[in-house]
């Protein structure tokens, strides 16, 4: 079955260091790629998306990912994080063209101040 | 512009009973999708539909059903409920059925 995995569960960085946080899916079709994120006590919010064209999206408050296609990868990149980054981010894809969200478990990351 | 709105917020119920929980889009969105979010875990699809019709559905048993009315809000009912459908419900709206912008959820325990 498809899947989509993310490598670290709990991630945990200081203020001002760089950030990337793997994803990898398990599919060789089409795919559309999101990364959403969900803030303390907030609901979840989309990040950003690549659905065709420039491999490199950037997404809101200066959040940007890479898509590898022959890697399966779509990891999330920030080079300076802030306290304010605080919370837990999910990589998704949509498979072809069926619009089910194919989610991984998730990366808690935890921003030192 | 009003987001993703989902009634209850929180919601507790005994093992066998039955729960409806609603979702309205955000206004223009005909889609809405309906997943189920455990502790620890990310999402899984419950159901899609667009127009009023499903367009897709999860690996998730027949006690699980949902609706979407000509307002494209939508119900998702669950039947004789279990312990295991203790979670977040949450429910996600889109245009057609592409971006997913998804509401506050509803937090149901079952007892």
């Amino acid at each position: 079955a498809q899947s989509v995995s993310q490598h670290n569960h709990h991630v945990i960085l200081s203020e001002a260091a760089s950030l990337e946080l793997g994803c990898n899916y398990s599919y060789g079709g089409t795919v559309n790629l999101f990364w959403y994120v969900q803030y303390p006590g907030q609901h979840l919010q989309l990040l950003l998306k690549y659905f065709s064209g420039d491999p490199l999206v950037k997404g809101i408050k200066g959040f940007e990912a890479e898509f590898i296609k022959s890697k399966f990868s779509f990891n999330l990149r920030k080079p300076s994080v802030q306290w304010s980054d605080t919370a837990e981010y999910f990589c998704a894809v949509t498979l072809d063209s069926n619009y089910q969200l194919i989610w991984g478990a998730g990366t808690k990351l935890i921003i030192k101040p | 512009d009003a987001g993703v709105t989902q009634s209850p917020t929180h919601l507790i119920k005994t093992r066998g009973q039955q729960v409806t929980l609603r979702c309205s889009p955000i206004s223009g969105h005909k889609s809405v999708s309906w997943y189920q979010q455990v502790l620890g875990q990310g999402p899984q699809f419950i159901f899609q539909y667009y127009e009023k019709e499903e367009r897709g559905r999860g690996n998730f048993p027949d006690r699980f059903s949902a609706r979407q009315f000509p307002n494209y809000s939508s119900e998702l009912n669950v039947n004789a409920l279990l312990l295991g459908d203790s979670a977040l419900y949450l429910c996600a709206s889109s245009p057609y059925t592409d971006t997913q912008y998804f509401g506050p959820g509803t937090r149901l325990t079952v007892l």
